[in-house]
């Protein structure tokens, strides 16, 4: 099946301080990316979403930034707190169809210092 | 809106038998929904797209003999796991298409740990 990447890379930060977390993507024809938040035990969540023709996208406390030069995609988090902590998944794929499928990335686990 | 819903959450059984896992869409047709799976601090791996009233379509080296999918209405999708073995063991989880604003977005379960003894 497709899939990306075996092991989770991990990032540590204060609670309080922005985190960044960055993905690498491999499809250039996807039209559409996604943040997930994974909580231990529980499905993806969806954080927020940029379509190909932005480069960066804001929401409450979340920002993503879309580099299509170099395949990059960062999700940005201000002020940091505990509830953050859980596996954020990057995501692409298309949207013109039903069948588009979903194709994650390897996943970042961010562990927040109280 | 767009909640999808997996039955059961967790199921352990042994190994040789077969167990059916559900992914319910609650409020909205789903013509399309997609199985993955996902194995301890991996990523999810897409298993199949499974679309309504026709057979699924399997991604490479998911055997489809052994997960046998069934998309019986625009509600409902299962996901057999027939004669499990230890290595089954996995948090399966599944989403489902749903057109809003002119696009498809998809929605998440809560998955089903699967443990297989």
């Amino acid at each position: 099946g497709e899939s990306v990447g075996l092991h989770l890379p991990t990032l540590s930060v204060q609670e309080g301080d922005n985190s960044i977390i960055n993905c690498a993507y491999s499809n250039s024809a996807s039209d559409y990316f996604i943040w997930y938040k994974q909580e231990s035990g529980k499905g993806p969540q969806f954080i927020i979403d940029i379509r190909s023709n932005m480069d960066k996208r804001q929401g409450q406390r979340v920002t993503v930034l879309l580099n299509k030069t170099v395949k990059h995609l960062s999700l940005q988090i201000a002020a940091t707190q505990p509830g953050d902590s859980a596996v954020y998944f990057c995501a692409e794929r298309g949207m013109k169809t039903s069948y588009d499928k979903v194709i994650f990335g390897p996943g970042t686990s961010l562990s927040v210092i109280p | 809106g767009a909640v999808v819903s997996q039955h059961p959450s967790r199921v352990i059984c042994k190994s040789g038998t077969s167990v059916k896992i559900e992914c319910r869409s609650l409020d909205f047709q789903a013509t399309t929904m997609f199985w993955y799976r996902q194995f301890p601090k991996q990523s999810l791996m897409l298993m199949a797209t499974s679309n309504e009233g026709s057979k699924a379509t399997y991604e490479q080296g998911v055997e489809k003999d052994k997960f046998l999918i069934n998309h019986a209405s625009l509600t409902l999708s299962t996901l057999t796991v027939t004669s499990a073995h230890p290595e089954d063991s996995s948090f399966y989880i599944c989403s489902a298409s749903h057109r809003g604003s002119g696009l498809y977005e998809q929605y998440f379960g809560p998955g089903t740990r699967l443990t297989v003894t």
